[in-house]
This record gives C-alpha cells, sequence and structure tokens, in this order.
C-alpha cells in the first residue's frame, strides 16, 4: 500500500499562500491523490482529488508533477479559519473498483493574525 | 441540508455493557464506512458496506459489528465494550465505492469505556 509522508506542522499568517508538500514515493498507476482538511472534533472534509499535473477548485490547487512520487496542496490566501490538520492520502484502488482511503499522521497547520 | 448525522454525540460507559452508534446518510450514498481517530495513529478503518446487506471488515474490525439493513443505515455495535475501545469515532459515506476517495464525514461520537 502506497505511504505518504508530510510535515507534521507548519505556521503560517494571514493573507499568505500556504503550500503543504506531500511525498508518495510507491504511488501506483491507479492511485489518485486525496486530501483532507479536519478542524478539531469534527470528521474530515474532502478538499481536492488529482491524478497529474494541475487541478484547482475554489479552495484550493493541487500540483502534481510529472512523476507522480510527491504534490502539492496550495491554500490562497490563508485565514485563521484555515487553521486545521490536512491529510494527503494516495487511495488504494482494489479489484471491484473498491477505494480505500488510508489516512496517515496529517500536517497541522497553524494559520496565526 | 445533504449530511451524515452520528448519535450519540458523546457517550460514557462502562466495560461490558453492550452499545450502538448509529450513522445515517441523507444523500442515498451506497459505501459507508466507521473509522476511528486514536491519537499519534490516525484514522482507522474499522468496518465498510459498499451497499445494503453487503459489510466487510476494515483494518482494525476486533470487537466491533455492523448492519447495512437500510441503505441510508448503518449501526456500530459495541457487544462488549472495553476500555481500549475508547476513542473518536467517524462515520463516513460516498455515491459508490468507486468514488470512495471522495467520503462525507460525520461529525463524529468520543465514546469513552471505563
Amino acid at each position: 500500500l502506497a505511504k505518504t509522508t508530510q510535515p507534521i506542522s507548519m505556521d503560517s499568517y494571514e493573507g499568505q499562500e500556504v503550500n503543504i508538500t506531500c511525498s508518495h514515493n510507491n504511488i501506483a498507476t491507479n492511485d489518485y491523490i486525496t486530501w483532507y482538511q479536519q478542524f478539531p472534533s469534527q470528521g474530515p472534509r474532502f478538499i481536492i482529488q488529482g491524478y497529474k499535473t494541475k487541478v484547482t477548485n475554489e479552495v484550493a490547487s493541487l500540483f502534481i508533477p510529472a512523476d507522480r512520487k510527491s504534490s502539492t496542496l496550495s491554500l490562497p490566501r490563508v485565514s485563521l479559519s484555515d487553521t486545521a490538520v490536512y491529510y494527503c492520502l494516495v487511495g488504494v484502488t482494489f479489484s471491484g473498483g473498491y477505494n480505500k482511503l488510508i489516512f496517515g499522521a496529517g500536517t497541522r497547520l497553524a494559520v496565526h493574525p | 441540508e445533504a449530511q451524515v448525522t452520528q448519535n450519540p454525540r458523546y457517550l460514557i460507559t462502562v466495560t461490558g455493557k453492550k452499545l450502538t452508534v448509529t450513522c445515517s446518510q441523507n444523500m442515498n450514498h451506497e459505501y459507508m464506512s466507521w473509522y476511528r481517530q486514536d491519537p499519534g495513529l490516525g484514522l482507522r478503518q474499522i468496518y465498510y458496506s459498499m451497499n445494503v446487506e453487503v459489510t466487510d471488515k476494515g483494518d482494525v474490525p476486533e470487537g466491533y459489528k455492523v448492519s447495512r439493513k437500510e441503505k441510508r443505515n448503518f449501526p456500530l455495535i459495541l457487544e462488549s465494550p472495553s476500555p481500549n475501545q475508547t476513542s473518536l469515532y467517524f462515520c463516513a459515506s460516498s455515491p459508490s465505492a468507486g468514488t470512495g476517495y471522495e467520503q462525507y464525514f460525520g461529525p463524529g461520537t468520543r465514546l469513552t469505556v471505563t
């Protein structure tokens, strides 16, 4: 199963762009890269998903290089409410089309005034 | 509002007293799953269900049971709770197992077993 490595914690200030990089050296050909956000005492929330190159939605951008061994979640102009734990996941697809999420320790982002 | 609900949100119980944590989703999702979250261990999958009457073990199924009699409900049963089952539990759902990367999580149930 693919394993991910990401920084344990990061600090930023309001209005800055935050980039969180995740390594997944053993990613398989059919694996997607997915990011979740979790606030204290709440369930994780899906942010973005990608396979290669760049994906952008209203919340974030996801950059994936050609070799797909890493990915970078970019949060533009963070605010205090973006303080949360961010999980990088490489989903594993089993036979029959079942996709399994494997959560790691995540990156604890603290946004300061 | 599309959501996953869990009840109760908080529960303190004693060893051996059977309990059920309910989970319900109103999005007509086929796939549902239970996770537990413990400090330093992240989220680990307990059981999942790909559709009504179809359930299977996740990574840490010991001490838990589930059932999926209706599409919207996926209760988690602890027949004889033990202190090592003290944890934060999350139910999640997804339109199908094939789109399982995007899961919708409930608010969580904090269980304490003394």
